[in-house]
């Protein structure tokens, strides 16, 4: 079975501090892995993705991730955070079949 | 136009009631999900239909009825409503194996 684990459950951060949110997964095979993004009150939306050829993923907002595939890894990055920033981060990972397993979340608190 | 969409947003209810919670998405998927997001936003699969097939059915309480009148619809009907099954729900649809998952803005059911 598949099953993701994000450790940092709260961080919070001065705008312009840099960002990495830590994901580890745990799944023998091939894996596609995800990034999702809750605003406040708003549904989940994609920042990027990971399927298959360069490990380092660019996303939506100035996001990008890094696959260790040694390191069963794929850490969330952003060089300056901004205040609109603040949301919840879902680490999630595909494995066999379709289904999608996300990680606890962690929530991001960005002050002005 | 919104990719996936559900009704209703918010649903008050008293316990013991039944309920029904519609899905409808527009972009040519073939496969849609349920997810419940508790109130420490941990977000667990419920149902995955594809095609009108069920696919994936967790651990979840027969009194959870997902139906598929078509591939674009996956309505989820709730029996004998208790307290613990206030959460938000989300819907969500993907092409299968193909990409994230597009989620819908939930619905937050809360039974008093």
């Amino acid at each position: 079975a598949q099953s993701v684990s994000q450790h940092n459950h709260h961080v919070i951060l001065s705008e312009a501090a840099s960002l990495e949110l830590g994901c580890n997964y745990s799944y023998g095979g091939t894996v596609n892995l995800f990034w999702y993004v809750q605003y406040p009150g708003q549904h989940l939306q994609l920042l990027l993705k990971y399927f298959s050829g360069d490990p380092l993923v660019k996303g939506i907002k100035g996001f990008e991730a890094e696959f260790i595939k040694s390191k069963f890894s794929f850490n969330l990055r952003k060089p300056s955070v901004q205040w609109s920033d603040t949301a919840e981060y879902f680490c999630a990972v595909r494995g066999g079949g379709n289904k999608l397993t996300f990680g606890t979340g962690t929530q991001l608190k960005v002050e002005l | 136009d919104t990719a996936v969409s559900q009704t209703p947003k918010y649903l008050v209810t008293q316990m013991g009631n039944d309920k029904s919670i519609k899905c409808e998405q527009n972009l040519g998927h073939d496969t849609m999900y349920w997810y419940k997001q508790d109130s420490k936003k941990f977000l667990k699969i419920m149902f995955s239909y594809n095609n009108k097939e069920l696919i994936i059915n967790e651990t979840v309480p027969n009194r959870f009825s997902p139906k598929s009148p078509d591939k674009a619809h996956l309505n989820l009907h709730i029996n004998s409503l208790e307290l613990g099954d206030s959460a938000v729900y989300f819907c969500a649809s993907s092409h299968v194996e193909m990409d994230g998952y597009t989620f819908g803005s939930g619905t937050r059911l809360t039974v008093v």
